[in-house]
């Protein structure tokens, strides 16, 4: 097990065309994290899963992204009629679930960088 | 709602020069401050924590919930220490998802 890896690792595609990412996260880890990351900006939050249920998506999330974690293993982020705006580098990151209030530390894959032309 | 700031874009020093990396944060509650790290064509990798109170690299940060900030220092500054740096918070119901800084990128000169 080589860490969090995250398919494909470029993406080059036009406005209005839908895209699919994939993380696989590190083989243990139950819960599974997705950001978005902006030219001068740090990562932000998009969604995250304990096992196959999401549990929290951001107000950045828009209704044409989705993402899916159908056997608690690995991650679909899907963006629909995709836009100029989406550009961006979208990283995965897994951890081990902790106790009430304990964090774990999250393990980053090396992102999927998207343009959308 | 949280935030996290960190005021310097650029910072440069000399090697063997202390060097400190703001980070101010906003939140109602308790958070928990981290410092992470992104080494050029590396991954982000967490580099310290404030509840652990370590030293990683010879680099500290403290806590610092009057002025609600989490500085990251460290007295002798390395020329592998150039990298983006990256201050983050976790708390409340939440617990887990990091809010992030826009990232400090360190330079150091030999």
């Amino acid at each position: 097990d080589t860490g969090v890896s995250q398919d494909p690792r470029h993406k080059i595609t036009k406005r209005g065309q839908n895209v699919t990412f994939r993380c696989d996260p590190i083989s243990e880890h139950n819960r599974l994290y997705w950001y978005r990351q902006t030219l001068g900006q740090g990562p932000e939050f998009l969604t995250y899963f304990q096992n196959e249920a999401q549990l929290e998506k951001s107000r950045l999330l828009s209704d044409r992204f989705s993402a899916e974690r159908p056997k608690g293993s690995f991650s679909t982020l899907e963006i629909q009629r995709t836009e100029q705006g989406d550009s961006a580098m979208y990283l995965c990151a897994s951890s081990l679930r902790g106790s009430r209030n304990t964090y774990n530390e999250q393990f980053f894959g090396p992102g999927t960088r998207l343009t959308v032309l | 709602a949280q935030r996290v700031t960190q005021p310097e874009k650029l910072l440069s020093v000399f090697k063997g020069a202390p060097v400190e990396l703001k980070c101010n944060y906003s939140y109602s509650g308790s958070p928990e401050l981290f410092w992470y790290v992104q080494y050029s064509r590396q991954r982000l990798q967490l580099l310290l924590r404030h509840i652990s109170r370590e030293s990683i690299k010879g680099f500290t940060a403290d806590l610092n919930k009057g002025e609600t900030s989490f500085h990251l220092k460290k007295p002798f500054a390395q020329e592998e220490d150039s990298a983006m740096y990256y201050c983050a918070l976790t708390g409340g119901t939440s617990y887990g998802k990091l809010t992030f800084g826009q990232g400090t990128i360190l330079t150091v000169h030999p």
